[in-house]
């Protein structure tokens, strides 16, 4: 069973530029959710995607956008970034589609660092 | 608004001894609630969970306690081991999960020998 994958590990960027992040998800599972980790802090949920869709948002602004595939992978874009979004990334799969509790299983994360 | 508050930035536990994580929320809304611990350079790793319903779930050397009327959760990890000592997250799940999840700041816990 292949667990949840993202790429890069590391990405640096600069103020005003875009940046796009993938996730797979762990074989068997639709869902797929993105947290941003600063450092000091817990994951803050950013958005979670169930057959293609957004299925739910946490508090983050529309330049945060997402799309998931239809093998379940999943891309996390942020457009016109800010200092503040440099964090850890972290891409969470489950399985069902968000109408029931499912343990979410987290891959290793992507940190950006926005100069 | 922090709707989940893990108090204790980090826990020093002697190597055998009992540790015990403390956690509260604000959030009445929560269905459940779940343990993650992490290690360095790695994603959150699931440790445990408890329904709303229950006030203890136990798995292995993991017991997780539930009080409603305090808003309070508690992790207890005994005996502790080395491999235990990480950032261990405490995190709140609303109805239907599709809100995701609310993750308090962590605690670091430290296995002494």
């Amino acid at each position: 069973e292949t667990g949840v994958t993202q790429s890069p590990t590391h990405l640096i960027k600069t103020r005003g530029q875009q940046v796009t992040l993938r996730c797979s998800s762990q074989s068997g599972h639709n869902t797929v959710s993105w947290y941003q980790q600063a450092l000091g802090q817990g994951p803050q949920f950013i958005f979670q995607y169930y057959r293609e869709e957004e299925n739910g948002r946490g508090n983050f602004p529309p330049r945060f956008s997402g799309l998931q595939f239809p093998n379940y992978s999943s891309e996390l874009n942020v457009n016109a970034l800010e200092l503040d979004d440099s964090a850890l990334y972290l891409c969470a799969s489950s399985k069902g589609g968000g109408e029931t509790y499912n343990e979410q299983f987290f891959g290793p994360g992507t940190r950006l660092t926005v100069l | 608004d922090q709707q989940v508050k893990q108090n204790s930035p980090s826990l020093s536990v002697q190597e055998g001894r009992i540790s015990i994580l403390n956690c509260d929320y604000t959030n009445s809304m929560f269905d459940y609630f779940l343990w993650y611990k992490k290690y360095p350079a790695e994603g959150p790793t699931f440790l445990i969970s408890i329904s709303s319903i229950k006030d203890k779930n136990e798995d292995g050397r993991f017991t997780v306690f539930l009080n409603k009327s305090a808003k309070h959760l508690s992790l207890h990890i005994v005996p502790s081991q080395p491999g235990d000592s990480a950032v261990y997250f405490c995190a709140g799940g609303g109805g239907g999960g599709a809100d995701g999840l609310t993750f308090g700041k962590g605690t670091h816990l430290i296995i002494q020998p």
